[in-house]
């Protein structure tokens, strides 16, 4: 069965960098059949997609938040990052790392709480 | 790249029938049958229900039904039960492989 896991800080002050990694287990992140990524949600509000990458390294980020995103992938750590700059109040939510199968999310990761907050 | 457009609250009693829509634009939803609906139940991650409009992953009831019309997406529920009650999200694919959420619609069952 597979299974996605977020790490990262909890917390990050305003204007730094919010670092998460995502490791896959239970499949592998090298196959050519899906495409690995990131799903935000603030709290009490809905799903934003951040962003897709795909194993060879080929990226794909939601338009509004392109200039601060950086996913990349580990295929030997069997995991997948990603990087947001230059923080605010309003990216503090709950981050997702999932699977997606053509254009639709077929696993996700349980989730992780992000605040940004000095 | 607009998020999609769902009621943010509908409702309805166990045994009854409901329909959720998603709007988008020619640019989304209008363009493509590659639509996916996810139920979400308060503190979870989000679970696929349909996708590619109207096609059910295994192990999701029948009771839930995609369908499409223009720039319009809709999730059908039927014979609802109270494990129903949940927030749903749309989802489209957008082109130049980006997707596209909903801003989310709240189920509740009386």
């Amino acid at each position: 069965q597979l299974q996605l896991q977020e790490s990262g800080p909890g917390l990050v002050k305003p204007s730094e960098t919010l670092s998460l990694t995502c490791t896959v287990s239970g499949g592998s992140i090298s196959s050519r059949s899906y495409y690995w990524g990131w799903i935000r949600q603030p709290p009490g509000k809905g799903l934003e997609w951040i962003g897709s990458i795909y194993y060879s390294g080929s990226t794909y980020y939601n338009p509004s938040l392109k200039s601060r995103v950086t996913i990349s992938v580990d295929t030997s750590k069997n995991h997948f990052s990603l990087k947001l700059s230059s923080v605010t109040a309003a990216d503090t939510a709950v981050y997702y790392c999932a699977r997606r199968s053509g254009s639709h999310i077929d696993y996700w990761g349980q989730g992780t709480l992000v605040t940004v907050s000095s | 790249q607009s998020a999609l457009t769902q009621p943010a609250s509908v409702s309805g009693s166990p045994g009854q029938s409901i329909t959720i829509s998603c709007t988008g634009t020619s640019s989304d939803v209008g363009s493509y049958n590659l639509v996916s609906w996810y139920q979400q139940h308060p503190g979870k991650a989000p679970k696929l229900m349909t996708y590619e409009v109207s096609k059910r992953p295994s192990g999701v009831s029948n009771r839930f039904s995609g369908s499409k019309s223009g720039n319009t997406a809709s999730l059908t529920i039927s014979g609802l039960q109270a494990e129903d009650e949940a927030d749903y999200y749309c989802c489209s694919y957008a082109g130049s492989s980006t997707l596209v959420f909903g801003g989310g619609t709240k189920l509740t069952v009386l």
